[in-house]
This record gives C-alpha cells, sequence and structure tokens, in this order.
C-alpha cells in the first residue's frame, strides 16, 4: 500500500513552454504533498508543501509564480513549470503524507526528469 | 545544510564487509529521523527511521544509531550486497511527534558502490 505515482516520468519541451507534472496517491488520501528538486548528485531540496483545499507553502527562494501547485484534491497534486528555461531542468520529486499510511512520515514518486532545451 | 555545488561523498566496499554511512543533522528540536536509499532515476525508499528518545534501532541487515549530543546519525548496513549500491540520504524532521504533516529536510547524502 501507499503508492504515490507521478507523470510524466520524463519529459524533453523547449525553453519557454509550461510543463505540468501530476502526483497521485494511489490507495490513500494525501491530506500533504511535498514537492522537491533534486539537481544531479546534489541531495532534495524541498520546494514547497500543499495541503489539500489550501495554498501553497513555499520555501525559501522558490518562485511561486513560475512553480504553480495545485492540490484540489486528497489524491492529486500538480506542479507546473511555467514559461521554463534550461536553468530549470531538474529531477522534481513529489511525496505525500495523510493519515493511516503506514508509520512512514511521507511516500515518495519516482520522480519527472525535466529537460528544457 | 545545503550543498549546492558539492559532489556527494562516496564510499566504495565489498560485497560482504560492513558499511557504514554517517550523517550531521543540523537542527537540536528535531525528533525524527529517517534514513533513505536513492536508486538512479528514482524516488528516495524509506530504510529505517528512529526517534529522538531512542539512541539505537535495528531493521533487517540495517542499524541506526542516533547521537543526540553531537547531532550525528549512522546508517550501518551489515554484510553489504551489490544490489544495496545506491545514494543514501538521512532526513530529520522537525515536528513534534513525526506526523505526516511535517517538513523533513534532507542531508547532503553519500553513494554507496559495492564491489562483488
Amino acid at each position: 500500500g501507499a503508492v504515490v505515482s507521478q507523470h510524466p516520468s520524463w519529459v524533453i519541451c523547449k525553453s519557454g513552454t509550461s510543463v505540468k507534472i501530476e502526483c497521485r496517491s494511489l490507495d490513500f488520501q494525501a491530506t500533504t504533498m511535498f514537492w522537491y528538486r533534486q539537481f544531479p548528485k546534489q541531495s532534495l531540496m524541498l520546494m514547497a508543501t500543499s495541503n489539500e483545499g489550501s495554498k501553497a507553502t513555499y520555501e525559501q527562494g522558490v518562485e511561486k509564480d513560475k512553480f504553480l501547485i495545485n492540490h484540489a484534491s486528497l489524491t492529486l497534486s500538480t506542479l507546473t513549470v511555467t514559461s521554463a528555461h534550461p536553468e530549470d531542468s531538474s529531477f522534481y520529486i513529489c511525496s505525500a503524507g495523510g493519515t493511516g499510511v503506514g508509520d512512514q512520515p511521507q511516500h515518495f514518486g519516482d520522480g519527472t526528469r525535466l529537460s528544457i532545451l | 545544510g545545503e550543498s549546492v555545488g558539492l559532489h556527494l561523498p562516496t564510499l566504495s566496499v565489498q560485497e560482504g564487509d560492513n558499511s557504514i554511512i554517517n550523517c550531521a543533522y543540523s537542527n537540536s528540536a528535531s525528533d525524527y529521523f529517517i534514513w533513505y536509499k536513492q536508486e538512479s532515476g528514482k524516488g528516495p525508499q524509506f530504510i529505517i527511521d528512529i526517534r529522538s528518545n531512542m539512541d539505537k534501532r535495528q531493521g533487517q541487515r540495517v542499524t541506526v544509531l542516533l547521537n543526540k549530543t553531537v547531532k550525528h546519525l549512522s546508517l550501518q548496513i551489515a554484510a553489504t550486497q551489490p544490489g544495496d549500491s545506491a545514494v543514501y540520504f538521512c532526513a530529520e524532521n522537525t515536528n513534534a511527534g513525526g506526523t505526516s504533516y511535517g517538513k523533513l529536510t534532507f542531508g547532503q547524502g553519500t553513494i554507496l558502490t559495492v564491489h562483488p
């Protein structure tokens, strides 16, 4: 149980386009979802925390107008990278937490590799 | 803390050896710690956790040690296997009781390579 699915797993697009990444909790209700970014050979950096039905809370230095997060239901959160540029190329990972999902605080998706040309 | 621009530390061991991976955490108020394994192109996978009221916890082939005095965490892997090769991260949760709602702060990470 406690499976988190992320889609797409890999996306390549041209500079200036917007890209939407989906994060779904398949078998539990995710009250809280987290979005991380990971550059090569580096650690995971938290970008934002979203609670279902509320506005996301962004970490310092993360542009909320560039990284739009929507958490409209208990099983789906989306991250939209608006007007993406090559420096936005990274590995984006979501995680989900909720009640009744065992003893782990967050369950992670398998990430989305975003490459901006 | 952040490690922007730095390469991850590496640890190379022979198959069958024991591995010890270390982590220094930053927040003395953190009350819950987790070790994750991350394979290439995948998300972190939970290995073992420990709460701040403990100093040792054992799982299958893994042991986590917590030293709150020096804010240090270690992961010991017994009889390391090639399948253990991955990047290992410690994470700290500064939320009372370690609930699902707490933010995780990830450590720098260590690349473990196990040679057959």
